[in-house]
């Protein structure tokens, strides 16, 4: 059964690093790993996206371990503005039939 | 210049009675999607056009149509609604259509059914 599966909350407080993890043991081969931010009453919001290794944007950070079974979000110094709902998105092989499946979303809240 | 605009934001309506949700996207994107945001937050997609062509139909009640007259557009008609559509529904766009860049997601729209 294709799953992403990710924490359900995290707290964490201002000036601190928050890694969020992805478990995605069935990715496709040629899938990227791709994490979203959502506040309330909004639309999710592209964070970044990778495929192995490390990826590194203004924002945050995505590492890929070798096998690509997982992946981790890194936030560096989070603010009461990242509290937020932090999804990670991956494609899946199933039968020839490719599926893309959200993770069910960590609800993160930054304390001051 | 909203990218991904969707109408109405909230709606709300009796049983039984048929709705509409209306979707633009000015990014120039091939690809439009319908997804449903439960109360849990859970993200499902329902449907995928690409080019005006449908290319995902997820396990969705026939009670839901969607119809893309352009590229450009997506709207999602629903009859004989039923207490358990309630939920936010969210229009998105991409350039392309497997998960290679980003989604762009509109505000969404907030069904209440009664």
């Amino acid at each position: 059964l294709a799953k992403t599966t990710q924490p359900i909350s995290m707290d964490s407080y201002e000036g601190q690093e928050v890694n969020i993890t992805c478990s995605h043991n069935n990715i496709a081969t040629n899938d990227y790993i791709t994490w979203y931010q959502q506040f309330p009453s909004q639309g999710p919001r592209f964070i970044i996206q990778g495929y192995k290794t490390k990826v590194t944007n203004e924002v945050a950070s995505l590492f890929i371990p070798a096998d690509r079974k997982s992946s981790t979000l890194s936030l560096p110094r989070v603010s009461l503005s990242d509290t937020a709902v932090y999804y990670c998105l991956v494609g899946w092989d199933m039968d020839s039939n490719y599926q893309l499946i959200w993770g069910a979303g960590t609800k993160l809240i930054i304390k001051p | 210049d909203t990218a991904v605009s969707q109408t109405p934001k909230y709606l709300v309506t009796q049983m039984g009675n048929d709705k509409s949700i209306k979707c633009e996207q000015n990014l120039g994107h091939d690809t439009m999607y319908w997804y449903k945001q439960d109360s849990k937050k859970f993200l499902k997609i329902m449907f995928s056009y690409n080019n005006k062509e449908l290319i995902i139909n997820e396990t969705v009640p026939n009670r839901f149509s969607p119809k893309s007259p352009d590229k450009a557009h997506l709207n999602l008609h629903i009859n004989s609604l039923e207490l358990g559509d309630s939920a936010v529904y969210f229009c998105a766009s991409s350039l392309y259509r497997d998960n290679t860049g980003e989604l762009f997601f509109g505000e969404g729209s907030r069904l209440t059914v009664l």
